[in-house]
């Protein structure tokens, strides 16, 4: 069974520019997740979705940062503009369903951003 | 959220035994204890999960205490590609609002040949 698939592996880009990171969870996995994790910090989630919704965004800088899952699917993470403390690790990661407990997420390889 | 203490560094000698120990003082009954790691350059994976009783796997034990204020994770056998970060998380078990993981600063465990 393929993973959580990730693109790009590594970034760089100056402060002001704009990325985007595309995520393709695993097959069948209704529930999609965004992760931030700063060098030697935990992950922290960013968004979730179940299926095309957003089921959490609480903690999702909306004014620079923005994500969709077309159709259910593949999901985008865009940043723009980009500041200097956005240099971290994007995780994606996917589970088959919201709201049980034992359910496990599977995260993909992550992307490396650096904005200098 | 009730919240968990781990700490920051351990280190093992390969093929030994290690325990990776997790405080939750403030775990709710319907709380679920889930570990993952996050070998270097790599996403976290999931370890083990639990809830009252201890948990085998093919990759780990989970010792959950009676008062199930802490539990401990064990690895029979720490071989080298053990070398990760391990997070112990709580899982509320009847929350409907959001499925999502709540990771802390985690234990680096390093093992040595």
């Amino acid at each position: 069974e393929a993973g959580v698939a990730q693109s790009p592996r590594y970034k760089i880009i100056e402060k002001r520019q704009s990325v985007a990171f595309w995520c393709n969870p695993i097959s069948g996995h209704a529930t999609l997740y965004w992760y931030q994790q700063i060098l030697g910090q935990g992950p922290k989630l960013l968004i979730q979705f179940q299926n095309n919704g957003v089921v959490d965004d609480s903690q999702l800088p909306k004014d620079r940062f923005s994500a969709e899952r077309l159709k259910g699917v593949d999901s985008t993470l865009k940043i723009q503009p980009a500041k200097l403390e956005d240099s971290a690790v994007y995780l994606c990661a996917s589970s088959l369903y919201r709201g049980v407990s034992t359910d496990t997420q599977y995260f993909g390889p992550g992307t490396r951003l650096t904005v200098l | 959220d009730a919240k968990t203490t781990q700490p920051n560094s351990m280190e093992s000698n390969e093929e030994e035994p290690v325990h990776l120990p997790c405080n939750h003082s403030t775990i709710s009954g319907t709380d679920y204890i889930h570990w993952y790691r996050q070998l270097p350059s790599q996403g976290p994976e999931y370890v083990i999960h639990g809830l009252t009783s201890n948990v085998n796997n093919r990759m780990a034990s989970l010792a959950i205490a009676e008062d199930r204020k802490s539990s401990t994770l064990i690895l029979h056998r720490a071989t080298l590609r053990d070398a990760a970060v391990y997070y112990c998380i709580l899982r509320d078990g009847f929350n409907n609002a959001g499925n999502m993981l709540t990771f802390g600063g985690g234990t680096r465990l390093m093992v040595k040949p």
